[in-house]
């Protein structure tokens, strides 16, 4: 069965320091591996999108990489803001069809002062 | 742009009542999918529509009933509300199967 693990749940930080969130997956085939993020009452929002052939993609502070021979992704987030309390979600997708899209369950960041 | 927007943002039914979710996007996105996000889970598809005129189920759809008359809307029905049924409820679109979803605002819904 498809499964899109994520760890830690849930990791508190101080303001101005790193972390990296994990994703194990196991989907197959794989088309594409995207990484969210989910203030609390919003939407998620896309932050990177990574095919099978890329293995690092960064938006601004934030860096994913993909190791698709392991099958894990990890999300870096460099000098942490308070306005990167959120979830941040794993989301992986099947090569085969638009509906096999598998949505880990998040892991929660609280970035303190 | 507005994107993807939902309505209504919350609302409460009663065990048996009837009532559609409206989700809109003014990007032209082909594609257009509706989750539903539950405490602990990930998000799960419930309807989705590759175009107008053609929908087909996700992994969660007793219960649910969509339509794809337009390219812009693609409201949501539930036929007759259970407790099982309350939950967060995203829409969202994207231009295909390979790009980005752009995610609605989410309708909290809760059955008593």
């Amino acid at each position: 069965k498809n499964q899109v693990e994520q760890s830690p749940q849930s990791l508190i930080i101080l303001e101005g320091k790193n972390c990296t969130l994990q994703c194990n997956y196991t989907v197959s085939p794989f088309s594409n591996l995207r990484w969210y993020k989910q203030d609390t009452g919003r939407g998620p929002v896309s932050l990177t999108i990574m095919t099978f052939s890329e293995n690092t993609k960064s938006n601004g502070r934030y860096t994913a990489t993909l190791d698709a021979d392991t099958k894990q992704s990890s999300l870096h987030i460099t000098a942490s803001q308070l306005s990167d309390s959120a979830s941040y979600i794993c989301v992986v997708s099947e090569r085969t069809s638009y509906d096999k899209v598998i949505f880990g369950p998040g892991t929660s960041l609280s970035v303190i002062p | 742009n507005a994107g993807v927007t939902q309505t209504p943002k919350f609302q409460v039914l009663k065990t048996g009542q009837s009532m559609t979710l409206q989700c809109a996007q003014d990007m032209n996105h082909e594609y257009m999918s509706w989750y539903r996000q539950d405490p602990g889970m990930g998000l799960r598809l419930i309807h989705y529509s590759v175009g107008a005129g053609i929908t087909d189920q996700g992994e969660v759809p007793n219960g649910y009933n969509v339509s794809r008359s337009t390219t812009e809307d693609f409201p949501l029905r539930l036929l007759s509300a259970a407790p099982s049924q309350t939950s967060v409820y995203f829409c969202a679109s994207s231009a295909d199967m390979y790009n980005e979803q752009f995610f609605g605002p989410g309708t909290r819904l809760t059955v008593l």
